[in-house]
C-alpha cells in the first residue's frame, strides 16, 4: 500500500528565510508525486508535481521540489518565505501499482513570521 | 469561471438527517472524486467516478452515495447523518486519460457540522 508522511506538524520561518517542508513516501510501483497548499478556508490549490524526468521540479509562487529516489523524499523548497506562505501544505502520491487513488500526507503547517 | 465548484460551501444540520453535496467542474474532465478532510485536516478519498463510472470506493459506510448523472457532476449524498460525518469534503477532478500524470483540481469544499 502506498503511503506518505510529513514529518513536521508546523513548520516556523522568518520571512525572507529558506522554507524546506518534508515529504517522505512509499510505494511499490513508480511514484508520481504532487504538492498542494491550503489557506484557511478555502480548497487545495495544485503548486507542482514530479512524474519523470529531472529531479528538481519548478512549480507555483517561486515554490520548488527535489524528487530523491534512493531517500524516498519529495521535499518542498522555497529561497525566500513570504508571510502570505503561511498555510497547510499536503504532500501526496500517486502509485502506478494502485490505480488512480491518490494518498495525503498529514498536512504541515507553515507559519512566516514577519 | 470556477473550475471546480460545491454546493452549499456551509452545511448544518441534525443528526439523523438526509443532506446532499453537489460538485460540478467546467474542465471537461473525465473523472471525478470525493475526499473527506476530518478535523485534524487529514485528507482521504472516499469515491472515483471516471465516465459516471464509480472505480474507487474506499471503505465508506453505505450511508453516503455518490450519484454521477453526467462527466461534469458528481454529488454526494448522506443519509442518517452522525455526528462524526462533521467535516469538510472535498469534490476533485482530473483527465483520467491522459494518464496517471495528471493533476487532480480541487474544489472550495463543503464544510458539514452535524449537530
Amino acid at each position: 500500500a502506498q503511503s506518505v508522511a510529513q514529518p513536521e506538524d508546523q513548520v516556523n520561518v522568518a520571512e525572507g528565510n529558506p522554507l524546506t517542508v518534508k515529504c517522505t513516501y512509499s510505494v511499490s510501483g513508480n511514484p508520481y508525486l504532487f504538492w498542494y497548499v491550503q489557506y484557511p478556508n478555502r480548497g487545495l490549490q495544485f503548486l507542482l508535481k514530479y512524474i519523470t524526468g529531472d529531479n528538481l521540479v519548478k512549480g507555483s509562487y517561486g515554490f520548488e521540489a527535489e524528487f530523491n529516489k534512493s531517500q524516498t523524499s519529495f521535499h518542498l523548497k522555497k529561497p525566500s518565505a513570504l508571510v502570505s506562505d503561511s498555510a497547510l501544505y499536503f504532500c501526496a502520491v500517486r502509485d502506478t501499482a494502485a490505480g488512480n487513488k491518490l494518498t495525503f500526507g498529514g498536512g504541515t503547517r507553515v507559519l512566516v513570521k514577519p | 469561471d470556477t473550475a471546480v465548484s460545491q454546493t452549499p460551501k456551509y452545511l448544518v444540520t441534525q443528526m439523523g438527517n438526509d443532506k446532499s453535496i453537489k460538485c460540478e467542474q467546467n474542465l471537461g474532465h473525465d473523472t471525478m472524486y470525493w475526499y473527506k478532510q476530518d478535523s485534524k485536516k487529514f485528507l482521504k478519498i472516499m469515491f472515483s467516478y471516471n465516465n459516471k463510472e464509480l472505480i474507487i470506493n474506499e471503505t465508506v459506510p453505505n450511508r453516503f452515495s455518490p450519484k454521477s448523472p453526467d462527466k461534469a457532476h458528481l454529488n454526494l449524498h448522506i443519509n442518517s447523518l452522525e455526528l462524526g460525518d462533521s467535516a469538510v469534503y472535498f469534490c476533485a477532478s482530473s483527465q483520467l486519460s491522459g494518464g496517471m500524470r495528471e493533476t487532480q483540481y480541487f474544489g472550495p469544499g463543503t464544510r458539514l457540522l452535524v449537530l
